[in-house]
């Protein structure tokens, strides 16, 4: 079984201020999804990073996969309140199959104030 | 149209009451899933349909049934549940078949919160 450990489970911070979200395992990954989930609706994927030691810029938002393609984080640049959320890593498994089965990080809650 | 509905968005339920809950999606996908958000918990799969047969049961207790008629449509029969099943019900679709399907990302719908009394 692939376990997706996230960390830090919460995370309150100013606004301004950095901060960076990981996503580790012991198992090998094809690829990583973050979502970002606000109350009372679903996960939105935000990015997918798919290559060993690719890195994804979205605005403020910085992505990367470990080379091994084993672990990956987040940066959040002067976050804003409108970044806070809670943000989930998933990981798909390697080889093919014909649909897409993750395995979801526990998430990590995020609040930005103002 | 959002690209995935589910309805309804909250349920209160008695044990012994019989509901379901229901899942539509406009994306032309081929794969739907349902999982379970509990508190405190990584989002749990629950059942997989791809091409609508399903290809993924993890295990999930046979009061929770899932129908998938069409490509379109997805349904969770729910009958005689307990406490613990009090969740957030997602579902979630995605473009799967298809070597490169296992990479594709999946469009989540806005959940039913299940309240079991």
């Amino acid at each position: 079984t692939q376990l997706l450990e996230q960390s830090p489970q919460f995370l309150s911070i100013q606004e301004g201020e950095n901060l960076t979200v990981y996503c580790n395992s012991s198992s090998v990954f094809s690829s990583l999804q973050w979502y970002r989930q606000e109350p009372g609706e679903g996960p939105v994927l935000l990015v997918t990073v798919v290559t060993g030691g690719e890195v994804k810029k979205l605005k403020r938002l910085t992505f990367q996969f470990g080379d091994a393609r084993k672990d990956s984080s987040l940066h959040i640049t002067a976050a804003q309140p409108g970044d806070t959320g809670l943000y989930l890593c998933a990981g798909a498994p390697p080889g093919g199959t014909s649909y897409g089965k993750l395995t979801f990080g526990q998430g990590t809650i995020l609040t930005v104030h103002p | 149209e959002t690209g995935v509905t589910q309805t309804p968005r909250h349920l209160v339920m008695g044990m012994t009451n019989k509901k379901s809950l229901k899942c539509e999606q406009h994306l032309g996908h081929n794969a739907m899933y349902w999982y379970k958000q509990s508190a405190k918990k990584p989002l749990e799969l629950m059942f997989v349909y791809s091409l609508e047969e399903r290809v993924e049961n993890n295990s999930v207790p046979s009061r929770f049934s899932p129908e998938c008629p069409n490509s379109s449509h997805l349904f969770l029969h729910l009958h005689t549940l307990q406490p613990e099943d009090s969740a957030l019900y997602l579902c979630a679709s995605s473009q799967g078949t298809g070597a490169a399907g296992f990479n594709q990302p999946q469009h989540f719908g806005d959940g039913t919160r299940l309240s079991i009394l």
